[in-house]
């Protein structure tokens, strides 16, 4: 399975930008970046994926390197309710979860 | 229903005593995974359901664990003799398409049953 690496912990302010960096060197040509997030207590939540563009929606952008064997979650202006564990993950395979970043978004 | 349901959402149970938990997952998705997450780790794959077959069950830790999946639809996570190890939250997952399909693929996962072993 293609692994993916990404930082224990990243910490942010409030209102600012926020880039989640996830490494992911062995991804095969097919394997679309898929990023999760859960809150504590709850399941993970989809956030927004992407296959070789860089990808918007309402909660988060997503950029691609060219290479495809990086990418960075950004959440624009980070808020209180952003902090969450983010998972980057591979969707192609058995969808093997890391141990994702640890969001803290101090007030 | 509107998501991804698990019952029960607790469980506590007696250490070698059995365990059923189910998933219930949205209608219509075809795939449907099964995750363990222990206090504080990441999420462990256990196992996936295309339809009621399973191609890939190699993450069931023993064969203590078994799941079965019926009608395309619900599915069951069985642990037999429960260890204490076992504690954990387990996590169902649906989709509309299995992993390699062409399209997005997004995972419903469902709040969790949370086991406790005693």
């Amino acid at each position: 399975d293609a692994k993916t690496t990404q930082p224990n912990s990243m910490e942010s302010n409030e209102e600012e930008p926020v880039h989640l960096p996830c490494n992911h060197s062995t991804i095969s040509g097919t394997d679309y970046i898929h990023w999760y997030r859960q809150l504590p207590s709850q399941g993970p939540e989809y956030v927004i994926h992407g296959l070789t563009s860089n990808v918007n929606n309402r909660m988060a952008s997503l950029a691609i390197a060219e290479d495809r064997k990086s990418s960075t979650l950004i959440l624009h202006r980070a808020t209180l309710r952003d902090a969450a564990v983010y998972y980057c993950i591979l969707r192609g395979s058995r969808l093997t979860f890391g141990e994702g970043t640890q969001l803290t978004v101090n007030p | 229903g509107a998501g991804v349901s698990q019952s029960p959402s607790n469980k506590v149970t007696e250490k070698g005593k059995d365990v059923e938990l189910r998933c219930d997952p949205i209608s219509g998705h075809t795939a449907l995974y099964w995750y363990r997450q222990s206090l504080g780790q990441g999420l462990e794959f256990l196992i996936y359901f295309q339809g009621n077959s399973a191609p890939d069950k190699s993450g069931l830790p023993s064969d203590r664990f078994s799941a079965e999946r019926t009608g395309g639809s619900v599915s069951t996570l069985t642990i037999q003799r429960t260890q204490q190890e076992d504690s954990a939250v387990y996590l169902c997952a649906s989709s509309l398409n299995a992993p390699q399909g062409s399209n997005t693929g997004e995972l419903f996962f469902g709040e969790g049953s949370r086991l406790t072993v005693l």
